[in-house]
């Protein structure tokens, strides 16, 4: 039963361009939504996160963009540098709790 | 820089032995987690801690996982009788959460757990 949903394994952008990484969920009963970046042999580590009453949250070059009626989210990277190659991973929590549930991940790949 | 730190990095073991993972989550957090990821495939939830108790946990988390929190700074994950299957890197996470606190977990680097 998949909650969360990272439907791209992998996503290759030339450094400069922009990076859309996208996560699916079904569960109405999330109300945070979070991206997490993870290096080989590391924790993951926050990103950007995004409450359910909102649609956007921007952060430096980071931005997270939420369709509640589509359930959909997407994390935008303006512009992709090559330090941002790793693994990024859709989480996101149930009002009726703390735990954070996670998508498989998508990994982007930043060519110079 | 406050952060999580586990022990062992890696640690090797014999199929029906028993494991101790150990983690000392950000000393103001009130929640504490284990997640597990297998080799390739994708960061799973196994249980939270608030408050001395297992406040929610997973179908992965059977009768052969404990938690425990022996004192102000540990917080362990027990193995009673790995399995093969076991073998994937455990991540401890805490986080202050609640109210209007955005969900943010705080990750420790993972003990790699090896099941021989």
């Amino acid at each position: 039963d998949q909650q969360v949903k990272q439907n791209s394994p992998s996503l290759s952008v030339q450094e400069g361009r922009i990076s859309i990484l996208n996560c699916d969920y079904t569960n109405s009963m999330f109300d945070y939504f979070l991206w997490y970046k993870k290096y080989p042999a590391e924790g993951p580590t926050f990103l950007i996160s995004i409450s359910s009453i909102k649609d956007k949250n921007e952060d430096g070059r980071f931005t997270v963009f939420l369709n509640k009626s589509a359930k959909h989210l997407s994390l935008h990277i303006v512009p992709s540098q090559p330090g941002d190659s790793a693994v990024y991973f859709c989480a996101a929590r149930n009002q009726a709790g703390t735990a954070l549930i996670f998508g498989k991940g998508t990994t982007l790949s930043v060519s110079s | 820089e406050p952060e999580v730190t586990q022990t062992p990095s890696h640690q090797v073991t014999q199929m029906g032995q028993e494991v101790i993972l150990r983690c000392v989550p950000i000393s103001n957090h009130l929640y504490f987690y284990w997640y597990r990821q297998i080799l390739g495939q994708k960061v799973e939830f196994l249980v939270s801690f608030y408050n001395n108790e297992i406040s929610e946990k997973s179908e992965i988390f059977d009768d052969q996982f404990s938690v425990e929190r022996p004192d102000g700074s540990n917080f362990t994950l027990k193995i009673r009788s790995t399995k093969l299957e076991d073998s994937a890197m455990y991540f401890c996470a805490s986080g202050l959460a609640g109210g209007t606190n955005t969900g943010e977990l705080f990750f420790g680097e993972g003990s790699r757990l090896t099941v021989l």
